[in-house]
């Protein structure tokens, strides 16, 4: 039952270019999404998060978009840096239903190359 | 930058033996939470804690797992009879509130079951 999907196990990228993450859900109930980084043998940072009321949110070199009717989401982040590589997880979770569990994806792992 | 910690990091155990993994929340969140990443999976939802009562629990938290706030500052996960299944990442999380707040992660408690 994978109700919040991340269709890319892997991406590479140019130190200085864009990354995409992109995140796929299933469940329509969910109206809060977030992004979380994660290194070897630490737990998840968060890193950005976005409500269904928007559809675009910024925080420095990230930013997440959401197409509610794609049931849709993407991590952007520019320019990309050595730093940033790491293990991204999408979760969405439904609040206003009274239901505030996280749901995750299994993960992209961003290889930023210098 | 006030976090989540988590002890021990890494924890040995025998099956059938009973473990106890430690969490401090961030002081002033009210919502506590754990999740468990099997190896190679997804960061899965265990159960949540509010107001000294479990609020929600998935369908992993049977009757082998109990939650405890013994005083005012730790949040325990207990397995009562460890299986070899159960070796997995442990995460502990917590939030201010519950609609919308993000959920800060711990760095984990890796079980090991032998």
């Amino acid at each position: 039952d994978q109700q919040v999907k991340q269709n890319s196990p892997s991406l590479s990228v140019q130190e200085g270019r864009i990354s995409i993450l992109n995140c796929d859900y299933t469940n329509s109930m969910f109206d809060y999404f977030l992004w979380y980084k994660k290194y070897p043998a630490e737990g998840p940072t968060f890193l950005i998060s976005i409500s269904s009321i928007k559809d675009k949110n910024e925080d420095g070199r990230f930013t997440v978009f959401l197409n509610k009717s794609a049931k849709h989401l993407s991590l952007h982040i520019v320019p990309s840096q050595p730093g940033d590589s790491a293990v991204y997880f999408c979760a969405a979770s439904a609040p206003n239903s009274g239901n505030t569990p996280l749901v995750f994806g299994k993960g992209t792992r961003l290889s930023v190359i210098a | 930058e006030p976090e989540v910690t988590q002890t021990p990091s890494h924890q040995v155990t025998q099956m059938g033996q009973e473990v106890i993994l430690r969490c401090v929340p961030i002081s002033n969140h009210l919502y506590f939470y754990w999740y468990r990443q099997i190896l190679g999976q997804k960061v899965e939802f265990l159960v949540s804690f509010y107001n000294n009562e479990i609020s929600e629990k998935s369908e992993i938290f049977d009757d082998q797992f109990s939650v405890e706030r013994p005083d005012g500052s730790n949040f325990t996960l207990k397995i009562r009879s460890t299986k070899l299944e159960d070796s997995a990442m442990y995460f502990c999380a917590s939030s201010e509130g519950t609609l919308g707040d993000t959920q800060y992660f711990g760095p984990g408690t890796r079980l090991t079951v032998l």
